[in-house]
């Protein structure tokens, strides 16, 4: 069991471009969940999905991001046109079913827009 | 305000000593996890106790909803438990997503 893997680590990018961001949940878990870390506001939900379908986006901020879960094995959250305030620790979990059993967490992807 | 709160938000000790971190939420309660995360590293899950009280080694979680608290205990601390502490819980509105506090900041001196 290898956990779950976020690919990239590390992503520089500059202001007005775009990131994509991949996880790939633990297999055989069907809740998918995307947060977001700083310093200054801490872990912040961003989407969850359960076996593929999007069940609450709440956390996303409208208008430049996106989050898709074309299969099982993998889940991606875009970024358009960054900006320098998107740049944090971008944490992909998963679990089971919801969160009545243990949350899972990836290493993260963090993203730095200059 | 708020939904999830923690105590202190940073403690620093001396190896052997025990320590008491507390969350303190403001919503009905789902679930409850407490999580540790060691500076640039993942989290991972230590205790999923959304009531009562549960050990593993030398950690203790107790969970009491009608008080709206939930506290982590270390008991005879090592400098490898140096880290951050972060609560995080499911309310009965939530759908599922976990609200986490900003996380209590361990530091334990040799």
């Amino acid at each position: 069991n290898a956990g779950v893997i976020q690919t990239p680590r590390h992503k520089v990018t500059g202001k007005g471009q775009e990131a994509t961001l991949w996880c790939e949940p633990i297999s055989g878990h069907s809740a998918v969940f995307w947060y977001r870390q700083t310093i200054v506001q801490g872990l912040e939900f961003l989407t969850y999905f359960r076996n593929q379908a999007p069940i609450d986006d709440s956390g996303m901020p409208k208008e430049r991001f996106s989050a898709q879960m074309p299969n099982q094995s993998h889940s991606t959250l875009k970024i358009q046109s960054t900006q320098p305030q998107d740049s944090a620790v971008y944490l992909c979990a998963s679990s089971l079913v919801g969160t009545g059993n243990t949350l899972y967490f990836g290493e993260g992807s963090r993203l730095i827009v200059v | 305000g708020q939904q999830v709160q923690q105590s202190p938000a940073s403690l620093v000790l001396q190896e052997g000593e025990n320590a008491e971190l507390q969350c303190n939420f403001s919503t009905s309660l789902n679930s409850m996890q407490w999580f540790y995360q060691r500076p640039g590293g993942s989290l991972v899950s230590l205790f999923y106790n959304p009531s009562g009280t549960k050990h593993s080694g030398r950690l203790t979680s107790t969970t009491v909803i009608k008080e709206r608290r939930s506290s982590l205990h270390i008991s005879s601390s090592q400098t490898t438990d140096s880290g951050t502490y972060l609560c995080a819980l499911v309310n009965t509105e939530g759908a599922d997503r976990l609200t986490f506090g900003k996380g209590t900041q361990l530091i334990i001196q040799p």
